[in-house]
């Protein structure tokens, strides 16, 4: 099982994001984020934790091993504000958290 | 251009069925697996079913075993979701999805197709 929090989080453009997701079982370091806006599918950001995936900005980051990863986007931008949801491909069936909105404050 | 194209979505009374059909486009279609993924309404995303390549090897959601089969004509650069025995709980979007080659994840989605099994 995989836990995001917080649920909504609230940022100002330009202010650095911090999204947490908290896994039941150490999962080595198999964890990747998606991003996901209203009406459009996923978007891979970060794989194996920490890779940028191809052509994701510089200001998206991840990080941690075994049960506890973190996604940070360093200065949000008006593009940002979207849902995040972290995925587990530890093993099968891959499993997805529920996933942090990131709403304009 | 990668490219996805669900289709096949639609409106189906409980116990019904339906196929979905994915095709793919801009990149070498029988060198990757391939999985279908779902989202019911306001919900978080689930991995429904995943098939290799070459379409010998397929597994699925425990939430499905038994009622949808995946499978791929790699000829026609298509994969399919047949589902069966409909409950109200599949109704969701449902995505296809490109697996990156070297690590567990999705790196190509569709823009997902609309099922929902209602009376």
């Amino acid at each position: 099982v995989l836990t995001q929090s917080p649920a909504t989080l609230s940022v100002s453009p330009g202010e650095r994001a911090t999204l947490s997701c908290r896994a039941s079982q150490s999962l080595g370091n198999k964890l990747a984020w998606y991003q996901q806006k209203p009406g459009q599918a996923p978007r891979l950001l970060i794989y194996d934790t920490s890779t940028g995936a191809t052509g994701i900005p510089a200001r998206f980051s991840g990080s941690g091993s075994g049960t506890e990863f973190t996604l940070t986007i360093s200065s949000l931008q008006s593009e940002d504000f979207a849902v995040y949801s972290c995925q587990q491909y530890y093993t099968w069936p891959w499993t997805f958290g529920q996933g942090t909105k990131v709403e304009i404050k | 251009e990668v490219q996805v194209v669900e289709s096949g979505g639609g409106l189906v009374q409980p116990g019904g069925s339906l196929r979905l059909s994915c095709t793919a486009s801009g990149f070498t279609f029988t060198n990757y697996p391939m999985h279908w993924v779902r989202q019911a309404p306001g919900k978080g995303l689930e991995c429904v079913s995943r098939i290799s390549s070459g379409g010998d090897s397929a597994q699925y959601a425990d939430s499905v075993k038994g009622r949808f089969t995946i499978s791929r004509d790699n000829s026609k650069n298509t994969l399919y979701l047949q589902m069966g025995s409909l409950r109200a709980e599949d109704t969701a979007v449902y995505y296809c999805a490109r697996r990156h080659l070297t690590v567990g994840v999705l790196d190509n989605w569709g823009q997902g197709t609309l099922v929902t099994v209602s009376s």
